[in-house]
């Protein structure tokens, strides 16, 4: 039983295009992440919502929008993708008052 | 804000060898450490965490670091390497506070001679 899943795990697609990762957790927790890991393995946070509600947005083009309908679920839609969004993008998630968070196996965007 | 450094892009040791991948925090009130490790086209995976209890902390595969106020260090340790542990490693930070965030450092490759 996966703590963390995001589907699909690859996506290739073409400039322009708009596509959407999904994200599970079973774990119970109450705060959800996106990460994005670049081409030089760094990662910064993207989002963060606690409870379905937004708590952390960092500078992020709006051709991203996070969506997260329960607390057990947090989507990213990324309109109009561009070849600069190609990279690694994690889901996490974590409890308050629990340090350490728990991460998805990742999805691959690539886009052509 | 809050982040750690880890110095190097890249630890080569050999197979059997100590293992040591250094990682210092910016902060005058201890955080909360991690490190994660990361192999080849994988997910991240919690090695260990310091969470303010014991400054020795043991994690998985053999690996453990010691958290040193003094130097502001949390580095991490493995006595004898082996070949499945050529990966690449992140120590991170959560600063205490509300809505803290976990930052990463830029991360480490290790690899593992025969």
């Amino acid at each position: 039983d996966t703590a963390v899943s995001q589907t699909p795990k690859y996506l290739v697609t073409q400039m322009g295009n708009d596509k959407s990762i999904k994200c599970e957790q079973n774990l119970g927790h109450d705060t959800m992440y996106w990460y994005k890991q670049d081409s030089k393995k760094f990662l910064k946070i993207m989002f963060s919502y606690n409870n379905k509600e937004l708590i952390i947005n960092e500078t992020v083009p709006n051709r991203f929008s996070p969506k997260s309908p329960d607390k057990a679920h947090l989507n990213l839609h990324i309109n109009s993708l561009e070849l600069g969004d190609s990279a690694v993008y994690f889901c996490a998630s974590s409890q308050s008052g629990s340090p350490g968070y728990t991460f998805g196996s990742g999805t691959r965007l690539t886009v052509v | 804000a809050q982040s750690v450094t880890q110095l190097g892009s890249h630890v080569s040791v050999s197979e059997g060898a100590l293992v040591l991948l250094r990682c210092n925090y910016s902060s005058s009130v201890p955080p909360y450490l991690f490190w994660y490790v990361q192999y080849p086209n994988q997910g991240l995976q919690l090695l260990l965490k310091y969470t303010s209890a014991a400054t020795l902390v043991k994690g998985i595969n053999g690996f453990e670091a010691e958290f040193k106020k003094s130097e502001t260090s949390f580095h991490l340790t493995k006595p004898s390497a082996h070949m499945s542990d050529a990966a690449e490693y992140f120590c991170a930070v959560i600063p205490t506070g509300a809505n803290s965030k976990l930052t990463f450092g830029k991360g480490i490759t290790l690899s593992v001679r025969p």
